[in-house]
């Protein structure tokens, strides 16, 4: 069975600090894992994805998550947020069309 | 290419009416799935319809139903409706083979 954990519901953090929203996931098959963002009022938007080969991935504004299987992890990180970065954030699995989603994880970047 | 679109944007309905949602996929997508999205139980996932056909189910009850046309649109219905089925619900495609979904915005249902 599939199951996609997060461990934090609120992350408040200055701007310019570093963050790290943590994911775990648990499925006895090869997976594919995301991360997406929400914006307030608007649907998601996928930021990044695992699908294969390199364990690290990057989004391109500066958000990477790095996929770990010994750990079933898949924490997303970036080294300096921007105000702009305010948003619920969703990890989730997708196997065979039927995707999984954590509970999500409101970030909340002050000045 | 257009984006997912859903219809309504917002409605209201009351106890034990009944709401018929709608979903166009991104041309040339053949799946379509739906998604709950409520502040205490997250995003929960409704159904899957691939090809006209439900694919995937989640753990909702009968009064929850869907279908899909031949052009690929989407419908979701909710029967005899309770107050906590007031939730935003999300609607998807999924496109080519990196099981990359695409949101569209939402219907947000007010149960009154």
């Amino acid at each position: 069975a599939q199951s996609v954990t997060q461990l934090d519901s609120q992350v408040p953090v200055f701007e310019e600090a570093p963050v790290e929203l943590r994911c775990n996931y648990s499925s006895s098959v090869s997976v594919y894992l995301f991360w997406y963002v929400q914006y307030p009022n608007q649907g998601l938007q996928l930021l990044l994805k695992y699908l294969s080969g390199s364990t690290l991935v990057k989004s391109i504004n500066g958000f990477e998550a790095e996929f770990n299987k010994s750990q079933t992890s898949f924490h997303l990180r970036k080294p300096s947020v921007h105000i702009s970065d305010t948003a619920e954030y969703f990890c989730g699995d997708t196997n065979a069309g039927k995707s999984t989603f954590g509970d999500g994880t409101t970030l909340t970047v002050k000045p | 290419k257009a984006g997912v679109t859903q219809t309504p944007r917002y409605l209201i309905k009351t106890r034990g009416q009944q709401v018929t949602l709608s979903c166009s996929p991104i041309s040339g997508h053949r799946s379509v799935s739906w998604y709950q999205q409520t502040p205490g139980q997250g995003l929960q996932f409704l159904f899957e319809y691939f090809s006209e056909t439900q694919r995937n189910k989640g753990n909702f009850p009968g009064r929850f139903s869907g279908r899909q046309f031949s052009n690929s649109r989407s419908e979701m219905n909710v029967s005899t409706l309770e107050l906590g089925d007031s939730a935003l619900y999300l609607c998807a495609s999924l496109g080519g083979s990196n099981e990359k979904l695409f949101f569209g915005s939402g219907t947000q249902l007010s149960v009154l």
